[in-house]
């Protein structure tokens, strides 16, 4: 079955920092990929997607590429914020899984930034 | 303003007291979904629902029910809690079937079970 896997926290980084958070995905069909990001005591937004290969995602400074050649989705920033702080899920959705969309997740990466 | 609304958001309950969890979206979408949160295992769908009067399970359905008589409602039924659905959970819509849609979320209900 489809599975996502990404890079276990929490990470500490200080303001101004560059981010990296990795994202593996395996999937049969040609899933479209998604950053969600879960802001303390509220439920999960849309970040970033890309949905076919090497196509780029970017929101608010986050931007992601979609490498089918290394199943990856890997999540970067130049310069984190402090407001940047959050859970962020790697997720994928897949046509093919079951006949209807579902989002399968990564378990999360907790992200703190210090000022 | 468009939204998921889930109620109530927090929640105490004792082992085997039925309970419903409401979620209701104002946006027409057609799918929508339940998720639950659990430390280490991101969220696991429990049940979806492709349109009106269709419902199918997703990957943990186990102790849990849905129902989809209106498009804008998709309650979560909890028929004998168990200690082990202590979790957070979150509704979430889309448009339509189609793995390229966001998926909006609720602000969840965090159900505690003892």
């Amino acid at each position: 079955g489809n599975s996502v896997t990404q890079m276990e926290g929490p990470v500490t980084l200080s303001e101004e920092a560059f981010l990296t958070i990795n994202c593996t995905y395996t999937a049969t069909g040609y899933p479209s990929l998604f950053w969600y990001v879960q802001y303390p005591g509220e439920g999960l937004q849309l970040l970033l997607k890309a949905t076919k290969a090497d196509d780029k995602g970017s929101n608010k400074g986050f931007e992601a590429t979609y490498r089918k050649e290394t199943t990856s989705f890997h999540l970067e920033k130049g310069s984190v914020q402090v407001s940047d702080s959050a859970v962020y899920f790697c997720a994928l959705s897949d046509d093919l899984d079951q006949g209807a969309q579902k989002l399968v997740f990564g378990q999360g990466t907790r992200l703190t930034i210090n000022p | 303003e468009a939204q998921v609304t889930q109620n109530p958001r927090y929640l105490i309950t004792v082992t085997g007291k039925k309970l419903t969890v409401t979620c209701s979206q104002n946006m027409n979408h057609e799918y929508m979904s339940w998720y639950r949160q659990d430390p280490g295992l991101g969220l696991r769908q429990i049940y979806y629902s492709m349109n009106v009067e269709v419902t199918d399970k997703g990957d943990v359905p186990e102790g849990y029910k849905v129902s989809r008589k209106e498009k804008r409602n998709f309650p979560l039924i909890l028929e004998s809690p168990s200690p082990n659905q202590t979790s957070l959970y979150f509704c979430a819509s889309s448009l339509s079937r189609g793995s390229y849609n966001e998926q909006f979320f609720g602000p969840g209900t965090r159900l505690t079970v003892l």
